[in-house]
């Protein structure tokens, strides 16, 4: 049993859509992570959210962090194919060490 | 400039073989980790070192022992490799703060090692 689950898995668009990827757990999170990973490479950090509610916004990317820090999105405005790669939300709980737990991830292709 | 380095990039071995993959940080960062990915790119946590002590030990076989000669540096051993061990393992770092800190630091991963055993 995964405590954060993203969807979808898989997502093929064409240049120019939008879309959304969602990441939901049943567990309260003191902070999420997104992270985007190229293949043959590390995840690389896109952005953390902390507060309930929160949102943030990297360009044509908007992050949300739900009221109750259960859950997130990850919102892309007018894809482009740069944007193709494996997306990756991670939460963290509350005291202890910084071991975050991942979700199996969702794989964008933003075709020309 | 290479922030997180491991070596090998890729490594092919036999069953019951022992490996070791090696990992060195050059960000200054008191914190190291070892991720496995497995083929449907779930990343799991394995091991945390900070300033050479164990920190986080998530249930790994005991086939794995990590090794930390100094902060910029944490090695994974491997015995008795076996078919389910086949996976990318990346390494990361971070710049740790302790217990209570709500934000956590960003961890810088490592390109990965991809191990497969036949």
């Amino acid at each position: 049993t995964q405590l954060l689950e993203q969807s979808p898995q898989f997502l093929s668009i064409q240049e120019g859509e939008n879309l959304t990827v969602y990441c939901n757990s049943s567990s309260v999170f003191s902070s999420l992570q997104w992270y985007r990973q190229e293949p043959g490479e590390g995840p690389v950090l896109l952005v953390t959210v902390v507060t309930g509610g929160e949102v943030k916004k990297l360009k044509r990317l908007t992050f949300q962090f739900g009221d109750a820090r259960k859950d997130s999105s990850l919102h892309i405005t007018a894809a482009q194919p740069g944007d193709t790669g494996l997306y990756l939300c991670a939460g963290r709980f509350s005291g202890g060490y910084n071991k975050l737990i991942f979700g199996a991830g969702t794989r964008l292709a933003v075709h020309p | 400039d290479t922030a997180v380095s491991q070596t090998p990039k890729y490594l092919v071995t036999q069953m019951g073989n022992d490996k070791s993959i090696k990992c060195e940080q050059n960000l200054g960062h008191d914190t190291m980790y070892w991720y496995k990915q497995d083929s449907k790119k779930f990343l799991k946590i394995m091991f945390s070192y900070n300033n050479k002590e164990l920190i986080i030990n998530e249930t790994v076989p005991n086939r794995f022992s990590p090794k930390s000669p100094d902060k910029a540096h944490l090695n994974l051993h491997i015995n008795s490799l076996e078919l389910g061990d086949s996976a990318v393992y990346f390494c990361a770092s971070s710049q740790e703060k302790l217990a209570g800190g709500r934000l956590p630091d960003t961890q810088y991963f490592g390109p990965g090692t991809r191990l497969t055993v036949l």
